[in-house]
Parts: structure tokens; C-alpha cells; sequence
């Protein structure tokens, strides 16, 4: 069936340090694919998504591409800030609308 | 404008009594989301709103659960029966209808439900 899979957390990065966290999925047909991001304390919202392949979806410094071909959609950033620490979901919306998230992923950016 | 909002925000119930837990998506909004969220873990979909309708209710995880949407407004989640497995925080989005696959969903803050 459709899933969504990221690399296990916590990550810890030193502040400036060069970010990658994982995401690979299964899915029929052409899914969209999101990053969602969860502050402390706060609701979850929208980073970036890219709806085709080889689209990239940027936004504050993050960068991910949508690859068909590995089935994969890895969040990468230059240079991570204390303020970058959150929970971050890969998820996926396959073409018959249905919506999966993966579990998620803890960053602790310090200083 | 104002954002997504929930109610109530934490509910604390015995197990076995009803719950009934309460979105209000943004005002234009026509899609609307439910998802459950267990400590520690990734969100799981529970069912999608276009309109008043849902077309894919397989995401509820039993019978004991059933959602409503009218007026392309407010949104109810009812938890029958409330079992212990059921804690979890409940989050609902919404966004604007043009698509699910290319609209930005945004989230309420989530109820936290506790089944004693």
C-alpha cells in the first residue's frame, strides 16, 4: 500500500551545519509530496511541496526534490539555526486524494 | 483572518462515555481534514471533507467513529464507546478546495483527548 518512510530522530546538529533528513515513499500513480513543519508549541505548517516530478519545493533555506525515480523526497539545508529546531513530516497525497504522513522527524539545532 | 480553530482544546473523558470534538476551518475553506496524532508518532489521516461530502472514509479507524461536515463549515468528530487507544491529539485542517494534491493544508491546534 501507499506509505511514507523518514529517517529515524533525534538529529542533532551543530549550529551551520549542513542538513539532510530522509524521505522515500510507495505510492500508485503520481502523489504530490509535502514537508510539514512543527515548531515547539505550535500547530503544523505548510514548508514546501512539489505536485510533479523533478519539481523542487523551497522555502526559509529548504530545498527538496521531488525524485521519481528513487521515490524519494529528501530535505536538505545549507546551514541549519537554532531557530530550525522542530519536527519535520515528509507526507504524501496520492492521486485519489488520500493523505500520509510519515512519523516524523526531531531536529535539535545547538548553538 | 482567523485560522483554524478546535474545540475543546484538551477533554478529559471515562472510557466508555461519547465525545464529540469541533473544528472551524478557515472562512472560504472547502476541504477539510481529520487526523489523529499518538504521542510520539506521525499523523494518521482519518477522513477528508470536499465540501460536505467525504469520498474516502476508509481512514476511521472503527465503527465507533464517524464524522459529519454542514454548511461547508464546522466540522464534528464522535468518538462512541471513547477506548483507551483512542488518547491521542486530534488535528483538523483545512484548505481552499481547488485540489488535495496541490493545496496548502492548514492546522488547527489539535484537541488532546484523554480516555481514563
Amino acid at each position: 500500500g501507499d506509505s511514507v518512510t523518514q529517517m529515524e530522530g533525534p538529529v542533532t546538529l551543530s549550529e551551520e551545519a549542513f542538513l539532510t533528513i530522509n524521505c522515500t515513499y510507495t505510492a500508485t500513480g503520481y502523489p504530490s509530496l509535502f514537508w510539514y513543519v512543527q515548531y515547539p508549541g505550535e500547530g503544523l505548517q505548510l514548508l514546501l511541496k512539489a505536485t510533479k516530478a523533478d519539481d523542487k519545493g523551497s522555502n526559509k533555506g529548504f530545498e527538496a526534490t521531488y525524485r521519481k525515480e528513487t521515490t524519494s523526497f529528501h530535505l536538505e539545508k545549507g546551514s541549519v539555526q537554532v531557530s530550525d529546531s522542530a519536527v519535520y513530516f515528509c507526507a504524501l497525497i496520492t492521486s485519489y486524494d488520500k493523505v500520509i504522513f510519515g512519523p516524523g522527524t526531531s531536529l535539535s539545532v545547538i548553538p | 483572518g482567523a485560522g483554524v480553530s478546535q474545540s475543546p482544546s484538551n477533554k478529559v473523558t471515562e472510557k466508555g462515555k461519547d465525545v464529540e470534538l469541533r473544528c472551524d476551518p478557515i472562512s472560504g475553506h472547502t476541504a477539510l481534514y481529520w487526523y489523529r496524532q499518538r504521542l510520539g508518532q506521525g499523523l494518521e489521516f482519518l477522513i477528508y471533507f470536499q465540501g460536505n461530502s467525504a469520498p474516502d472514509k476508509s481512514g476511521l479507524p472503527s465503527d465507533r467513529f464517524s464524522a459529519e461536515r454542514t454548511g461547508e463549515s464546522v466540522s464534528t468528530l464522535t468518538i462512541q464507546r471513547t477506548q483507551q487507544e483512542d488518547s491521542a491529539v486530534y488535528l483538523c485542517a483545512s484548505s481552499l478546495g481547488g485540489g488535495a494534491r496541490t493545496d496548502t493544508q492548514y492546522f488547527g491546534p489539535g484537541t488532546r483527548l484523554t480516555v481514563l
